[in-house]
């Protein structure tokens, strides 16, 4: 689904380094997700955005900060990457009535 | 906030058979259960959703039932095939976050 984008698709860093994955949508929806997957413990939440100005915390908000620059763009940052942040990140978004969440391609993020 | 049980873990089915997975949540005031499939390397997708208001839903091959009493869920496929074989999240809302909580997995693995 072209409509949702990751930047970037793969990514090696060192612990200590900030680095900030992206997320575009075309779709026009207001609401936009953050979630990593881990083997065995499903999709968890990171951060989470109804419009511009409304950010949330997730289930497992911690080491992470968000941007959500326009409508369109939700940005996720690690400050210090640790190694228990190497996962798949997942950007999502849907509609203002939530329903159907649509996912991006996913970032694999490994931190050594 | 919400938690989402989902059973089995894993599971292994003939081709033809049919495949259950169940699925619990603890906030009583959720009203939306989605399921989605995610097939290996690719990004999560929504094949069916319910609403608290009926207390099942079918699509062909795969239904959901509802049971709100016991705040309990379940996917069911019948004539299972082999490109069935993924992953199923199932989700919950959390009416707190107005945000999805979703399940840690099944492995579906269809025995041609």
């Amino acid at each position: 689904d072209a409509d949702v984008t990751q930047t970037p698709r793969n990514r090696i860093t060192k612990t200590g380094k900030r680095i900030m994955l992206e997320c575009s949508q075309t779709k026009g929806h207001d609401r936009m997700y953050w979630y990593r997957q881990d083997p065995g413990l499903g999709l968890r939440l990171i951060y989470y955005s109804f419009d511009v100005k409304d950010i949330n915390k997730g289930e497992i908000s911690d080491g992470y900060s968000v941007s959500r620059q326009a409508q369109a763009k939700f940005s996720l940052s690690l400050e210090s990457a640790i190694p228990n942040q190497t996962a798949l990140y997942f950007c999502a978004t849907s509609g203002t009535n939530g329903g159907e969440q649509y996912f991006g391609p996913g970032t694999r993020l490994t931190v050594t | 906030g919400e938690n989402v049980e989902q059973h089995p873990s894993t599971l292994s089915v003939q081709e033809g058979d049919s495949a259950v997975i169940k699925c619990t949540y603890s906030d009583s005031a959720s009203n939306y259960f989605p399921w989605y499939k995610q097939e290996l390397g690719k990004r999560p997708q929504l094949i069916i959703d319910i609403r608290s208001n009926v207390g099942e839903k079918k699509d062909q091959r795969i239904a959901v039932t509802l049971n709100k009493t016991a705040k309990h869920f379940s996917l069911h496929i019948t004539e299972t095939q082999p490109e069935d074989s993924a992953v199923y999240f199932c989700a919950a809302l959390d009416t707190g976050r107005r945000a999805l909580t979703f399940g840690s997995g099944t492995r579906l693995q269809v025995q041609p």
